[in-house]
């Protein structure tokens, strides 16, 4: 079965700090990687996404993510955050032709960045 | 600028009512999707639509329908609306199968 798993459900992390949100998937096919943030009492909005092409994805507000696919990963960092960057944070990916443009979710990590 | 649209923002309603919930796109796009999302579930799909008079089933349909009358406008309608489906829920619009989707701002569904 496809799968999107985020490994932590919640990372606190001081400002100035990097970070590294964790993402893995499972999927028989190729597929679209996305990562979408939410911000309280907002929709989300996507930061960035990978469709081919080189592995290292930058997005918005700094955020970039690489696509590992022997190790079907999409991990997103940053290298200092800041206090506006609390959120939660989604992976998603997309299994192409099989699905039609479906996304599937992960279940969302919470970022904190303390002061 | 091109945007998505729900509405309400917020609405309490009693166990058994009818409701209606709109979604309203100004992209053009042929692809439109409904979510739910609920602590610990991240976001789950209730019903997805690839044009006019097409729709679909998701994960979590049971007591939700769509219809499809015009490609800007998706509206989700809770026939008999329970308190498990109190929750926020968004649509979204994608351009086409490899894209990204954009979402609205979300409802607020409470159901007593």
């Amino acid at each position: 079965a496809q799968s999107v798993t985020q490994l932590d459900s919640q990372v606190p992390v001081f400002e100035e700090a990097p970070v590294e949100l964790r993402c893995n998937y499972s999927s028989s096919v190729s597929v679209y990687l996305f990562w979408y943030v939410q911000y309280p009492n907002q929709g989300l909005q996507l930061l960035l996404k990978y469709l081919s092409g080189s592995t290292l994805v930058k997005g918005i507000n700094g955020f970039e993510a690489e696509f590992n696919k022997s190790q079907t990963s999409f991990h997103l960092r940053k290298p200092s955050v800041h206090i506006s960057d609390t959120a939660e944070y989604f992976c998603a990916f997309n299994a192409g032709g099989t699905s039609y443009g479906k996304l599937t979710f992960g279940q969302g990590t919470i970022l904190t960045v303390h002061p | 600028d091109a945007e998505i649209t729900q509405s309400p923002r917020h609405k309490i309603t009693e166990t058994g009512r009818q409701v209606t919930l709109a979604c309203h796109q100004t992209w053009n796009h042929n692809n439109m999707f409904w979510y739910r999302q609920d602590l610990g579930h991240g976001l789950r799909l209730i019903h997805y639509s690839y044009g006019v008079q097409d729709t679909n089933k998701g994960e979590v349909s049971d007591g939700y329908s769509v219809s499809r009358s015009n490609t800007e406008d998706l509206p989700l309608t809770l026939e008999s609306a329970a308190s498990s489906q109190t929750s926020v829920y968004f649509c979204a619009s994608q351009i086409g199968p490899a894209g990204e989707q954009y979402f609205g701002p979300g409802t607020r569904l409470t159901v007593t």
